[in-house]
């Protein structure tokens, strides 16, 4: 099984500023299946990226993923307040993993 | 515009088995893959099954295998899942989720919609 690392756990960040978000995995996650979610409090989960660098429909575009491999990471430019919620990567290349997530909060 | 509602959840003893359902609306459901995921209260998410468009390949997570059960009825625009010998551990939202369709294998693909999700307890 394929295990995802996020870090930090927790990232305290202002308006305006930039949120670098970190996916490690244990193995090589084939052809970058890998995907980002983003979840606030008593929501379901939303897809934003998928294709490690492919933004979905509705995603505006100060969300941004890259890498390939092992190493994968979401970067949202300028946060603006509603961008505040726990983020999760998940690979889909063999089965579907989901890492532990990254909270993104308001400092 | 895509929904979906799912249904089914509560309170269970330990032993114990529940159906989840899951009404799907606002776009073909018999041309997409379906799937189950779970969140245990105040955790991360767990996929847990996922099963093909026409019904026909099903595949589970170990934490599940042999205890739950995939299905659907595209005539009902409808997921179910089959839940039996649940466990405390089992306790969590499940949600339903539809797969995206991309070019190459269709079960490679991230969930692009989501219910709202529907409570399951297990306790005695």
């Amino acid at each position: 099984e394929i295990v995802l690392t996020q870090s930090p756990g927790t990232l305290s960040l202002s308006p305006g500023e930039r949120a670098t978000l970190s996916c490690r995995a244990s193995q090589s996650v084939s052809s970058s299946y890998l995907a980002w979610y983003q979840q606030k409090p008593g929501q379901a989960p939303r897809l934003v990226i998928f294709g490690a660098s492919n933004r979905a429909t509705g995603i505006p575009d100060r969300f941004s993923g890259s890498g390939s491999g092992t190493d994968f990471t979401l970067t949202i430019s300028r946060l603006e307040p509603e961008d505040f919620a726990v983020y999760y990567c998940q690979q889909y290349g063999s089965s579907r993993t989901f890492g532990q997530g990254t909270k993104v909060e308001i400092k | 515009q895509v929904q979906l509602v799912e249904s089914g959840g509560g309170l269970v003893k330990p032993g114990g088995s529940l159906r989840l359902s899951c009404a799907a609306s606002g776009f073909t459901f018999s041309d997409y893959y379906m799937s189950w995921i779970r969140q245990a209260p105040g955790k991360g998410l767990e996929w847990v099954s996922y099963i093909s468009s026409s019904g026909r390949t099903t595949s589970y997570a170990d934490s599940v295998k042999g205890r739950f059960t995939i299905s659907r009825d595209n005539a009902k625009n409808s997921l179910y899942l089959q839940m039996s010998s649940l466990r405390a551990e089992d306790t969590a939202v499940y949600y339903c989720a539809r797969y995206m369709i991309l070019p190459g294998d269709a079960y490679r693909a991230p969930s692009d919609y989501w219910g709202q999700g529907t409570l399951v307890t297990v306790s005695s």
